[in-house]
């Protein structure tokens, strides 16, 4: 069974520290990672989404994927009490054409 | 100008009961899925269709249905519904379907709270 998993926290940060939420995942062939936030009764929203060894930026946020060590990453830097959310790992099945989700790692970001 | 949409957005209902979620995206995308979340949060794949074939088809009871009529739509009919049918069920599109080691990003309709009671 492929897995990805995540710390489920909570991770408690203060308002304008950097954030650092982390995924390891159990399939060698993935190649597509995926990182999405839920705030509380509502949908997953696609944040960023990393394909190539190494780090992917977009604004405050830093995705990195390290391919021999299994493990994505999600850095939120000046984090805001508004990215206070669930965020879900996310990646491929390798043989089932499925995408896999994390069990998601809570964020509080207190101000 | 929603992306993913779904109806009913909260469907509560008896034991017993048979009823249908509808789901719609107007991205052009050609894959569309059914996911279920339950109340630990965890997201689970339960159908896929892509260009109206069914391409996931996870273990789940066979009172489960899904159809595609077309490749913008994809409903969920559920028969006989029990207790733990309680979930939120979400609807997902991406661009294509995936391929072995690799999957697209999906978006995410506004969920189904489906409470049996």
């Amino acid at each position: 069974q492929k897995e990805v998993e995540q710390n489920s926290g909570p991770l408690s940060v203060p308002e304008g520290a950097i954030a650092s939420l982390n995924c390891t995942y159990s399939d060698r062939g993935s190649q597509s990672f995926f990182w999405y936030r839920q705030y509380s009764g509502k949908s997953p929203e696609l944040i960023m989404f990393i394909y190539s060894n190494g780090d992917k930026e977009d604004g405050r946020f830093t995705a990195q994927l390290n391919k021999a060590s299994q493990y994505v990453s999600l850095l939120i830097r000046d984090s805001q009490p508004s990215d206070s959310a669930t965020y879900l790992c996310a990646g491929p099945d390798t043989g089932g054409f499925k995408t896999i989700f994390g069990a998601g790692t809570r964020l509080f970001v207190k101000a | 100008d929603t992306a993913v949409s779904q109806t009913p957005k909260y469907l509560v209902t008896q034991m017993g009961n048979d009823k249908s979620i509808k789901c719609e995206q107007n991205l052009g995308h050609d894959t569309m899925y059914w996911y279920k979340q339950d109340s630990k949060k965890f997201l689970k794949i339960m159908f896929s269709y892509n260009n109206k074939e069914l391409i996931i088809n996870e273990t789940v009871p066979n009172r489960f249905s899904p159809k595609s009529p077309d490749k913008a739509h994809l409903n969920l009919h559920i028969n006989s519904l029990e207790l733990g049918d309680s979930a939120v069920y979400f609807c997902a599109s991406s661009q294509r379907r995936g391929l072995a080691g690799l999957s697209y990003e999906q978006y995410f309709g506004p969920g189904t709270r489906l409470t049996v009671t």
